[in-house]
């Protein structure tokens, strides 16, 4: 069983399209993020949703909408997709403690190309 | 902003232990020391953390600094599946933990 898992692994696309990339953990985890790796390589933080609640957005256009409808799942949303976009997204997931907070287990990620 | 600073790469040789730096002298009171690493095509995979005393685990050791202002990650037996990006971070319990460049450690046979 993987314990976070997202959907699809890969995604091409035009610009000016509207997609979705979803994510489920089954670790019981209460707290649940989005991180975009950039073709630098770069790991950054989107947002974080703790108990289906909104915690962290790093300054994320609004076209990039996340949900989250139960505590198990958290997908994004993104509209009118620009080239900007292409990336991998990571879902993650973390248990709910003082250390723990920051012990990520993460999906295996969706490569999002905008053509 | 750079919190922590690693080198950009480094190699080490199979069955040897690799001994991965990192400098965090702007570490407050109430900040761990996580280490990650993502291997090429994969998510980043949680490795250890500490707050001031040495940690071991079943994948690696963290010996962080009596001033905590530094620490080194152990790998006791690297093999070729170590090779990949190693990160150093330094947070609390603040939902946004922020990766680096990491360094890119190549075990070679």
């Amino acid at each position: 069983d993987t314990a976070v898992s997202q959907t699809p692994k890969y995604l091409v696309t035009q610009m000016g399209n509207d997609k979705s990339i979803k994510c489920e953990q089954n670790l019981g985890h209460d707290t649940m993020y989005w991180y975009k790796q950039d073709s630098k390589k770069f790991l950054k933080i989107m947002f974080s949703y703790n108990n289906k609640e909104l915690i962290i957005n790093e300054t994320v256009p609004n076209r990039f909408s996340p949900k989250s409808p139960d505590k198990a799942h958290l997908n994004l949303h993104i509209n009118s997709l620009e080239l900007g976009d292409s990336a991998v997204y990571f879902c993650a997931s973390s248990p709910p403690s003082a250390a723990g907070a920051n012990v990520l287990t993460f999906g295996a990620g969706s490569r999002l190309t905008v053509l | 902003d750079a919190k922590t600073t690693q080198p950009t790469s480094m190699d080490c040789a199979e069955g040897r232990a690799a001994n991965l730096p990192c400098n965090h002298s702007t570490i407050s009171g109430n900040e761990y020391v996580y280490w990650y690493r993502q291997i090429h095509s994969q998510g980043p995979q949680y490795i250890i953390h500490g707050l001031k005393n040495n940690e071991t685990n079943e994948m690696a050791s963290l010996i962080i600094t009596e001033d905590r202002k530094s620490s080194t990650l152990i790998l006791p037996h690297a093999t070729l599946r170590d090779t990949a990006v190693y990160y150093c971070i330094s947070g609390s319990n603040d939902y946004k933990l922020s990766f680096g460049a990491g360094t890119t450690v190549t075990v070679r046979a």
